[in-house]
């Protein structure tokens, strides 16, 4: 199966700095990235979907302005926290799904990245 | 939108099968999957069914979908200690966006 890494892994700030996760396919291409969060003992709760090239589609009650997705090239995209606080530690994963093969077909399965644990202080 | 919902917990001796079941609310959704977190990681893609299925076996796991109840179920068969995990059964429905399930946690006891 594909592998999708993230960066970083874990991340602790002061509150009021702004924190980028990148999230990238390693080996095939991703035209779409969803993002996802997941507070501890929950479920994931999709945040935001890019396509390559295009600005992302939030999910209602996400605010766009303070998480920034970037999708700029079919092996990476960007989550940006701005002005982060306590309330938005959690746990922030990130999927991919593409074409396994340049030119091939796409496929709709999404392949999921290790997570980045973003602490708060 | 879907509403998935599962279990919370499950506890079952090493060796023994395990059954972990979902339900779901859109008959539309036509792909169901299986997750597995570990604690601290990502999700792992285990298995998924197409809805016009009813049964699909890959190796250790059989995935059973009940579509006229909206049921899914995951059986685990000679469950290992390493298969101690979180479970996460989700629908792909409309805009291939995936709803969900609240998670099982599995123990498996020596």
């Amino acid at each position: 199966g594909a592998v999708v890494s993230q960066h970083p892994s874990w991340v602790i700030c002061k509150s009021g700095t702004s924190v980028k996760i990148e999230c990238r396919s390693l080996d095939f291409q991703a035209t779409t990235m969803f993002w996802y969060r997941q507070f501890p003992k929950q479920s994931l709760m999709l945040m935001a979907t890019s396509n390559e090239g295009s600005k992302a589609t939030y999910e209602q009650g996400v605010e766009k302005d303070k998480f920034l997705i970037n999708h700029a090239s079919l092996t990476l995209s960007t989550l940006t926290v701005t002005s982060a606080h306590p309330e938005d530690s959690s746990f922030y994963i990130c999927s991919a799904r593409g074409r396994e093969l340049a030119g091939g077909p796409r496929t709709d399965t999404q392949y999921f990245g290790p997570g980045t644990r973003l602490t708060v202080l | 939108g879907e509403d998935v919902e599962q279990s919370l917990f499950l506890s079952v001796r090493e060796g023994d099968s395990s059954v972990i079941n979902c339900t779901y609310t859109d008959s539309s959704s036509t792909y169901l999957y299986w997750y597995k977190q570990e604690p601290g990681a990502g999700l792992q893609l285990l298995t998924y069914i197409f809805s016009n299925m009813d049964m699909k076996q890959d190796q250790r796991l059989t995935v059973l979908l009940n579509k006229k109840d909206k049921h899914l179920s995951l059986r685990i068969a000679d469950t290992q200690t390493g298969d101690s995990a979180i479970y996460f059964c989700a629908g792909r429905g409309g805009g291939n966006k995936l709803t969900f399930g609240t998670g099982t946690q599995l123990k498996v006891e020596l």
